[in-house]
This record gives C-alpha cells, structure tokens and sequence, in this order.
C-alpha cells in the first residue's frame, strides 16, 4: 500500500530565517505530487505540482519554491520566511496513470508558525 | 471558469439525525466529484469520489454522496451523525475536459455534531 509522510510535523521559525520541509511517498511510482497551504484551518491553496523529476509548476507567486530531486520525494523550500508564511502545509500525491481519476492522497501535514 | 461552492460556512446536528452537506460545482466538461474530510491538525482523508455510473456514491465511514447533473450538486449525506464525525469537509471537482491534474476545492464546511 501507498504511504506519504510529512516532516517536521511542527516547525517555529522566526522572520527571515529558511525553510525547508520535506515530503516523501512509497508504495508507488511516478505520482503527481502536490504542495498546499492551509491558512486559519480552512480552505487550501495550491502551491506547487510536479508530475515528474525537475519538473515544478508554481500557482501562486511567492517567497517559496519547491523541488522534486528524487521520482517520490518533493521539498518545499524559502530563503527568507515572512511572517504570512505561517499555515498549515500539506503534501499530496495522485496516480500518474492514463484515465486516472485523480484522486489525491495527503500527508499529515505540517505546522508552520513563523515569528 | 471551474469553481466549486460549499454554501455552508457550518452545519450543526443533533447525533443520531441525518447530516447533509451541500456541495454545488460548475465545470465545461464532465466532472469528477471528490468528499474529503480533515479532522483537527490532520491531513485530508479521502471519504468518496463519483466518477460515472450510479449516481448515489456510497463511501467511508457510512458517507454516502448523490451526484445531481440538472442540478450541478454532489451533497454528502449520513443517515445517522455521530458524534465522531465533527470535522472539516471539502469538497473537490477535476473537470475532465482540462488537461492538467489540478482539483478544484471548496473553501470547507465545518460540521458539529451535538451529542
């Protein structure tokens, strides 16, 4: 079976130091794999999405980036955190497979509070 | 444009009685219809998707969904609340006639189930 983790689970950062958050995926091969962001424990915005190696699609512009180094892993980083940086980030992945439904899988997630 | 509407900010019900949570969506192709339901501090878990066919969905937990194409509708129903079904639910549409892997999401209904 598929599994994806998240780490940190928690993270305090203070105002312009670097993030880097990680994200990996086992069970499968080629996933879509996705970061959101979760403000006030409500609706998701989608950062980034990535449907292979080297290759990142960016939503929204931004202090962050992201990177897939590796077929099931895929990072979240920033050199300078802002404090509106601070949410709830969570990793998800999906089946790259001809006529699949494109359901998504997340990760636990992860806290992030910028000070 | 693809949008996804949860009319409902917040739904209230007593345990034992049925629940509904309304989803209404609009999409230039056919859609895939997703249930996801997020409990506190927690990733996103999958509850049901409706892709063709029946257009009742039944799914985890004893959640079930009715797809309604006149009426552009994919509400979410339990016969029965318990109390342990307190949670953030989203709902989410993939128009199939776009050609990247993004969903749509909801902005989330919370649901209090009152003991």
């Amino acid at each position: 079976s598929q599994t994806i983790h998240q780490w940190p689970a928690t993270l305090v950062q203070p105002v312009g130091s670097p993030l880097s958050l990680e994200c990996t995926v086992e069970g499968t091969s080629n996933p879509n794999l996705y970061w959101y962001r979760q403000a006030a424990g409500r609706g998701l915005q989608l950062l980034f999405y990535s449907v292979g190696i080297g290759q990142i699609s960016s939503e929204v512009p931004q202090n962050l980036s992201a990177s897939r180094p590796q077929d099931r892993q895929f990072i979240l980083s920033s050199k300078k955190l802002l404090l509106s940086d601070s949410g709830f980030y969570l990793c998800a992945w999906s089946p790259l497979l001809a006529g699949s439904t494109d359901t998504q899988y997340f990760g636990p997630g992860t806290r992030l509070t910028v000070l | 444009a693809q949008s996804v509407a949860q009319p409902e900010d917040q739904v209230n019900v007593a345990e034992g009685n049925p629940l509904t949570v309304k989803c209404t969506y609009s999409v230039s192709g056919n859609p895939y219809l997703f249930w996801y339901v997020q409990y506190p501090n927690r990733g996103l878990q999958f509850l049901l998707k409706y892709i063709t066919g029946d257009n009742l969905v039944k799914g985890s937990y004893g959640f079930e969904a009715e797809f309604n194409k006149s009426q552009t509708s994919f509400h979410l129903k339990k016969p029965s609340a318990l109390v342990s079904d307190s949670a953030l639910y989203f709902c989410a549409v993939r128009d199939t006639w776009d050609s990247n892997y993004q969903l749509i999401w909801g902005a989330g209904t919370k649901l209090i189930i009152k003991p």
